[in-house]
């Protein structure tokens, strides 16, 4: 079935730091989402992607839908201490009527 | 708005016992949702609903049950709990947008954790 793998699984980053990390699919998707969740808590839209090739922020948070609608990136500049948690990357296929897919999560840790 | 309420927050079973958790959203959304997450890991999509009368199989269906009645609520059922059950259970929901756009994003509730014993 369709399966989200991301990188890295988990960073270690200074205060400061630009992120970088990825989402790929052997699928291809029509929709990809990203997440953040904090601990203790149901994860939170934080940019929606819908045609391939956009790039999209939100904040020092940028994504981009890749051209292939194989894979997708989220970048977050000058990382602060409340940017950790878990990023979660999400894929939905063709129709609305797709269910949505998550990948297994980036963990960020930022070091003051 | 509330958005997405699930209720309880926590629950301890002990092996065998049956629960439901409860899931209401107010957004009047179409789509419903059931993810486990075990530590450490991603959401695993159990059953999910694309409108009242309207239930699928996600990834990991066995041990659990749905029923969507209403757009609003969405109850999973757990009849036989056992260990391999413990999670933390998040409920969601999305509303089908109109063409071009025909893709959505899911609003999470804040989680149900469970530890069967």
């Amino acid at each position: 079935g369709q399966q989200l793998n991301q990188s890295p699984q988990s960073m270690f980053i200074q205060e400061g730091e630009d992120v970088s990390m990825n989402c790929t699919s052997s699928s291809i998707f029509n929709t990809w989402l990203w997440y953040k969740q904090d601990p203790g808590e149901g994860p939170v839209l934080l940019i929606a992607l819908y045609k391939a090739g956009e790039l999209t922020s939100n904040g020092r948070l940028t994504a981009q839908f890749g051209i292939t609608r194989k894979d997708s990136f989220l970048n977050i500049s000058a990382s602060i201490p409340s940017d950790v948690g878990i990023y979660f990357c999400a894929g939905q296929g063709k129709t609305s009527y797709d269910k949505v897919i998550f990948g297994p999560g980036t963990s960020l840790s930022v070091i003051p | 708005n509330a958005g997405v309420t699930q209720t309880p927050k926590f629950r301890i079973l002990k092996i065998g016992q049956s629960m439901t958790l409860q899931c209401t959203q107010d957004m009047n959304h179409n789509y419903m949702y059931w993810y486990r997450q075990d530590p450490g890991m991603g959401l695993k999509l159990i059953y999910y609903s694309v409108g009242a009368g309207i239930t699928d199989k996600g990834e990991v269906p066995n041990g659990y049950n749905v029923s969507r009645s209403t757009t609003e609520d969405f109850p999973l059922r757990l009849e036989l709990a056992a260990p391999s059950q413990t999670s933390v259970y998040f409920c969601a929901s999305s509303y089908p947008r109109r063409p071009p756009v025909m893709n959505t994003e899911a609003f999470f509730g804040q989680g149900t954790r469970l530890t069967v014993v």
